[in-house]
Formats: structure tokens, sequence, C-alpha cells
């Protein structure tokens, strides 16, 4: 199975800030990465898929990047409602796997 | 518009059998296909298995023989049944659309406790 890596597992930013999540995979996953945002008690949501790509409808502040084996998650000026988990998904090979997330808080 | 509803019980008894159903609306299980992931209290999602929009299935091997998903695309409803439940079965089970590999639609979850 390949192995999803994510950091940190928590983080705290202040609004406006910029953020930056980052996973790594245990082999080469081709930009077959999606990264999720998931509130409390809800279910998660896309934000990013193909490594790159702004699913429909998420803000523009909210970037993926990334190839290989390293991807990150970057969040240009933090607003509150960025407050969540993130985890990143590869889809690049049976079984699909998660990084374990992120938690992001508040400063 | 997209949704995805998942339904089943609150509660299993250790070693009883799971059945949950995902009832699709706003698209077709013979265009999309639909996945089953869960996530237990406090942690991390687990994709278990798919439906894929042309009837096959595929399972993650980490629940061996336990697991089974098919479908009625007449009532547009998929269905994961497992059995064998323990307590580290304990999650919120949720069933998405699958969009070339990622989840554009999730439904809302269904919380299932396994109980001795």
């Amino acid at each position: 199975d390949i192995q999803m890596t994510q950091s940190p597992a928590s983080l705290s930013a202040s609004l406006g800030e910029t953020v930056t999540i980052e996973c790594r995979a245990s082999e080469d996953i081709y930009n077959g990465l999606a990264w999720y945002q998931q509130k409390p008690g809800k279910s998660p949501q896309l934000l990013i898929y193909n490594a790159n790509s702004l699913h429909t409808g998420v803000p523009s502040r909210f970037s993926g990047s990334g190839s290989g084996t390293q991807y990150s998650l970057k969040i240009n000026s933090l607003q509150s409602e960025d407050v969540a988990s993130y985890f990143c998904q590869q889809y690049y090979d049976y079984p699909y796997t998660f990084g374990a997330g992120t938690k992001l808080e508040l400063k | 518009q997209v949704q995805l509803k998942e339904t089943g019980p609150d509660l299993v008894q250790l070693t009883q059998t799971l059945s949950i159903t995902c009832t699709v609306s706003g698209f077709s299980l013979t265009t999309y296909n639909v996945h089953w992931v869960r996530q237990p209290p406090g942690k991390g999602l687990e994709w278990m298995g798919a439906m894929w929009n042309g009837g096959g299935t595929d399972y993650n091997s980490a629940f061996k023989s336990r697991l089974s998903i098919s479908r009625d695309t007449s009532k547009s409803q998929v269905f994961l049944k497992m059995n064998s439940l323990q307590t580290d079965d304990t999650a919120k089970y949720f069933c998405a659309r699958g969009a070339y590999g990622s989840y554009d639609y999730w439904g809302q979850g269904v919380m299932v406790t396994v109980s001795s």
C-alpha cells in the first residue's frame, strides 16, 4: 500500500497568514492526489484534485502543488472559516490511502 | 442537485453484520462510481471499497472477505455489507461520488457503534 505522510499534525496560525500543509507519498503517485477540508461533525469537502486543480466553488486562496512523492496545500490569507482538519488522499493506486490529517486552528 | 445519503443502524452487536444503504440523487450510478470511506472517532479516513459505474467492485484488502458492495440501479442505491464486526469497526461510514479518483460529493455519514 502507498503510505501518505502528512505534516504537520496540527497548526496554529493567525488571520491573514499563509499556511502550508505537506504530504509525502511512499512512492511516486504521478499527481494522483486530492486535498479535502473537514469541519467537526461534517463530511470532507474536496478542495484540490490532480494535485493542483481547484475544485468548483473553492476559494482561490487555496492552491495545490507538487509532483512525484511531495505535495503541498497552501492557504493564502487565512480566514476564520478555514479552521478545520485537512486530509490528503492518493488515488494513483489501490487501495486509495489518506494522510493522517492536519488540524488547523487560529492563533 | 447531487446528493448522497447513508442510512443504517446506530448500533451493531459484536460479531454481527453491518448493512448500510447509500441512496443517491442528481446523477446516475451507471455514469459515476460510488465509494465507501470510514472514519473512526477522532481519527483519519480509510478507503473501504468502490462500486464502479459498470457494476464491478474493488475492495481494500484490509477488510479481507468481510466486505461486500452491491447496487440497485433502479433505486439509485449502493449497499455496503460487512460481517464479523469488531469494536474497532466503530466509525462514521461515508459514501462518496468518485470523480476520476477524488470524491466530489459526500454523504453526511452514518455513525455506527459496535457494542459488546
